[in-house]
């Protein structure tokens, strides 16, 4: 049972560039998330799903699209990468129930020059 | 909209010494509220959530919070700190019921002290 995984762990992107992060889980659940982590920022959401073809728009979603084809994946992508966009992204996934848990992956760490 | 305020970005604590974290949070539905840590490099986990069973939460690595309604607050404490405690510790509160989404606070990065 690997939990949540993401992928890649880092990458460097030049301004302009395109890209996708992929994020999967293992425990069938139906809620997945994405989220941007910022140095004095904390975490904040940018799109989640609640289930497998849905997705919904977060607090900062400029600049990112998802899909969710497949229940146990959930992939982020960022059509025209900007500096702003350097940052530390983390996904999440959870049951259903108004108090569960979110699990998260470790992270990719990602660098727009 | 539900939300949760962290004060103090960066928090020393003498190995010892009672780690004191505070959140309040501002929910106009009775919140449910969660402490999550992030150890250097890593993913967040669960330390320990409240969901109106009881007021006093136990989670693991010996850390508690405690829910008072009529301060806002759900304060995470732990009565001696070790080295290992060193990390980035994050309030949360629930924004909608049914998807489980949660509203961060900005974080408390803890220093232990030898």
């Amino acid at each position: 049972n690997a939990g949540v995984t993401q992928t890649p762990k880092f990458r460097v992107l030049k301004t302009g560039q395109s890209m996708t992060l992929l994020c999967a889980q293992d425990m069938n659940h139906e809620y997945m998330y994405w989220y941007r982590q910022d140095p004095g920022m904390g975490l904040r959401l940018i799109h989640y799903s609640v289930g497998e073809g849905t997705t919904a728009k977060g607090e900062v979603p400029d600049g990112y699209n998802v899909s969710r084809l497949k229940k146990q994946n959930f992939l982020l992508g960022l059509e025209s990468a900007a500096p702003s966009q350097t940052s530390v992204y983390f996904c999440a996934s959870s049951s259903t129930g108004v108090y569960n848990e979110q699990f998260f992956g470790p992270g990719t760490r990602l660098t727009v020059l | 909209a539900q939300s949760v305020t962290q004060l103090g970005s960066h928090v020393s604590v003498s190995e010892g010494a009672l780690v004191l974290l505070r959140c309040n949070y501002s929910s106009s539905v009775p919140p449910y509220l969660f402490w999550y840590v992030q150890y250097p490099n890593q993913g967040l986990q669960l330390l320990l959530k409240y969901t109106s069973a009881a007021t006093l939460v136990k989670g693991i690595n010996g850390f508690e919070a405690e829910f008072k309604k009529s301060e806002t607050s759900f304060h995470l404490t732990k009565p001696s700190a070790h080295m290992s405690d060193a990390a980035e510790y994050f309030c949360a509160v629930s924004v909608i019921y049914g998807n489980n989404r949660l509203a961060f606070g900005k974080g408390n990065q803890v220093v232990v002290i030898p």
